[in-house]
């Protein structure tokens, strides 16, 4: 079975400059999450959506930060424009279903570098 | 607001040297607590869910326990393929009526053969 797909592995961008990280979640699975990693912190969610619609984005900085899910498959996080404290790992993970949401299968992330 | 306070932040041990790693949160409702092990570079895997005080659940080495208030890792004979950072998540109602999980710091786990 293949897992969650991540990409870029790595971006180094400037502040102010824009970023967008592509994932494609576990065939099946209706839950996708973005998660942000600070270095030596947990995952923090940013996003969730249930399908293609959002059901949890209460600390996505809308401001800067946007997200969608296109027929409820791939999904895409952009950071537009970058700031120094944005430097982190970004995680997507996908799940059978929000309402059980049992294991999180996760990709191995997208690397963002702020300089 | 739902808080998972995990202790300590970092653990030394050499191979063979049991100990645990604690978990302690503060969530309405909470509907599972979940471990997870992540690797460098790596996203976090699953490892356990546990849903009810009492609970346990063993996997080679490693055994979780759950009471009403915390939650601990024990980890018997360690080995050095046991070194990773060692999350713990609970899994709580959003705001929105979806679950969602929030996670804890970590612990960071070195074993040294």
């Amino acid at each position: 079975e293949a897992g969650v797909a991540q990409s870029p592995r790595y971006k180094i961008i400037e502040k102010r400059q824009s970023v967008a990280f592509w994932c494609n979640p576990i065939s099946g699975h209706a839950t996708l999450y973005w998660y942000q990693q600070i270095l030596g912190q947990g995952p923090k969610l940013l996003i969730q959506f249930q399908n293609n619609g959002v059901v949890d984005d209460s600390q996505l900085p809308k401001d800067r930060f946007s997200a969608e899910r296109l027929k409820g498959v791939d999904s895409t996080l952009k950071i537009q424009p970058a700031k120094l404290e944005d430097s982190a790992v970004y995680l997507c993970a996908s799940s059978l279903d929000s309402f059980n949401t049992g294991e999180l299968f996760f990709g191995e992330g997208s690397r963002l570098t702020v300089l | 607001e739902d808080q998972v306070t995990q202790s300590p932040e970092a653990l030394r041990l050499q191979e063979g040297e049991s100990s645990s790693l604690n978990c302690s949160y503060t969530v309405s409702g909470l509907r599972g607590l979940f471990w997870y092990r992540q690797d460098p570079g790596k996203g976090p895997e699953f490892l356990f869910t546990l849903y009810s005080a009492g609970e346990e659940k063993e996997k080679e080495r490693l055994k979780a326990t759950l009471t009403k208030k915390e939650s601990f890792l024990h980890i018997t004979a360690p080995k050095p393929e046991d070194s990773a950072t060692y999350l713990c998540a609970v899994q709580a109602l959003g705001n929105t009526g979806f679950q969602k999980l929030v996670f804890g710091t970590g612990t960071r786990l070195l074993v040294s053969p």
